[in-house]
């Protein structure tokens, strides 16, 4: 089976402009989450989604922005690009398991603003 | 609010030694708890995971108790192999909000 795809794989972008990462979850998955992952630390919570609907929500600008499509694949938006957000953007795609919800990471997008 | 703090690394340690990292953890509701593994070059993977207290996660050799009353799900091995070296996160989840550690790298020499 097919893991979690994200695109692209690199992106340098430029302050003040906007960009858009593409996730696809696992096959079966509804449920899809961002995470901001800056060298040397553990992943931040950004968005969750879960059917269509935003379920959860890390402290994060509103610059930062998701949808989640009817085929559950995910797009994240980020405004006005700051150098701040030079970062590893990872998607993750869950399934309740054993009472607890169980993430699958995709590979990541690093996304440098310059 | 919720929270996760784990022991600061890098951790080196030689092969078949024990191992132990601290994970220490702030909630609010009733979270679930885990521990992420991230071998060189790889994505985040699932290592283990427990539910509710006193539940002990266990794989690859690797286990943690989740304890109530210490607020904490350390990460033990018996005998760690070179194939360990990684970077180890615990987390939690309550509800909806998801936390992450900030990681501690493991490097083992034969």
């Amino acid at each position: 089976d097919a893991g979690v795809t994200q695109s692209p794989t690199h992106l340098i972008k430029t302050r003040g402009q906007h960009v858009t990462l593409r996730c696809s979850p696992i096959s079966g998955h509804k449920s899809v989450s961002w995470y901001q992952q800056v060298l040397g630390q553990g992943p931040q919570f950004i968005f969750q989604y879960y059917e269509k609907e935003e379920r959860g929500r890390g402290n994060f600008p509103d610059r930062f922005s998701a949808r989640q499509f009817p085929n559950y694949s995910s797009e994240l938006n980020v405004n006005a690009l700051l150098l701040g957000d030079s970062a590893l953007y990872l998607c993750a795609s869950s399934v309740l398991r054993d009472r607890a919800y169980e993430q699958y990471f995709g590979p990541g997008t690093r996304l440098t603003v310059t | 609010g919720n929270s996760v703090t784990q022991m600061e690394g890098p951790v080196t340690l030689s092969e078949e030694a024990f191992l132990t990292i601290n994970c220490t953890y702030t909630a609010t509701g009733y979270p679930s708890l885990f521990w992420y593994v991230q071998y060189p070059g790889e994505g985040l993977q699932l290592l283990l995971k427990a539910t509710k207290a006193d539940d002990k996660g266990s794989n690859k050799g690797f286990e943690a108790t989740y304890r109530k009353e210490t607020t904490s799900f350390h990460l033990e091995k018996g005998s760690v192999q070179v194939s360990d070296s990684a970077v180890y996160f615990c987390a939690l989840r309550d509800n909806n909000d998801m936390r992450f550690g900030a990681g501690t790298r493991l490097t083992v020499k034969p």
